[in-house]
């Protein structure tokens, strides 16, 4: 059973527009989320979190929404740049507060930015 | 270079060898972990570790063996593996176990023929 779910493979954007890429999760215990970028042969960077008591976390280009209701949090990238293109993955976490759960990720969504 | 150094970056081995896999941090952190990518899937917990001791084993077969001598070092080692564990093995490190402050590792491209 997965519990974090990206239901978009893959994602085209022109250069300049805004990428929304966007995270499903079935775990209400879940209580913190990041989203990590890899590119290939690296291993994944962390980007962006957002703990459950807030619904937008911003970061430059970079905004996190949460939906605790729906259970779907969303990244947005504006604008969008071809140094963008990487895979994307979504994680999450529960109990963080007390520092002994592990992450859950996604499968991840393959951006590409088009010039 | 993210301070989290794995290596080989590549390995190829046979179903009958025995090879190992090397994590190094010198972040100061006290957790450390073992995932793995298989294509298409999510990134998966193997192992976990807290101040050198395994506080978590995702009933990973028993082919994998990690070994964690020291908070800054991580082993897995591997034996009699299946070709479908091929695939991309990632080391992490983080100042407790949690999600907060994960560093990865490049990953180990493993290869079993």
């Amino acid at each position: 059973d997965q519990q974090v779910k990206q239901n978009s493979p893959s994602l085209s954007v022109q250069e300049g527009r805004i990428s929304i890429l966007n995270c499903d999760y079935t775990n209400s215990m879940f209580d913190y989320f990041l989203w990590y970028k890899k590119y290939p042969a690296e291993g994944p960077t962390f980007l962006i979190s957002i703990s459950s008591i807030k619904d937008k976390n911003e970061d430059g280009r970079f905004t996190v929404f949460l939906n605790k209701s729906a259970k779907h949090l969303s990244l947005h990238i504006v604008p969008s740049q071809p140094g963008d293109s990487a895979v994307y993955f979504c994680a999450a976490s529960a109990g963080l507060n007390f520092g002994n759960e592990k992450l859950t990720f996604g499968t991840g969504t393959r951006l590409t930015i088009i010039p | 270079e993210t301070g989290v150094t794995q290596t080989p970056r590549h390995l190829v081995m046979g179903m009958t060898n025995k090879k190992s896999l090397k994590c190094e941090q010198h972040l100061g952190h006290n957790a450390m972990y073992w995932y793995k990518q298989s294509a298409k899937k999510p990134l998966e917990l193997m192992f976990v570790y807290s101040l050198e001791e395994r506080v978590e084993n995702n009933s990973v077969p028993s082919r994998f063996s990690p070994e964690c001598p020291n908070s800054s070092h991580l082993f897995l080692h591997l034996h009699t593996l299946q070709p479908e564990d091929s695939a991309l093995y990632l080391c992490a490190s983080s100042p407790k176990p949690g999600g907060y402050g994960y560093t990865f590792g490049s990953g180990t491209r493993l290869t079993v023929v």
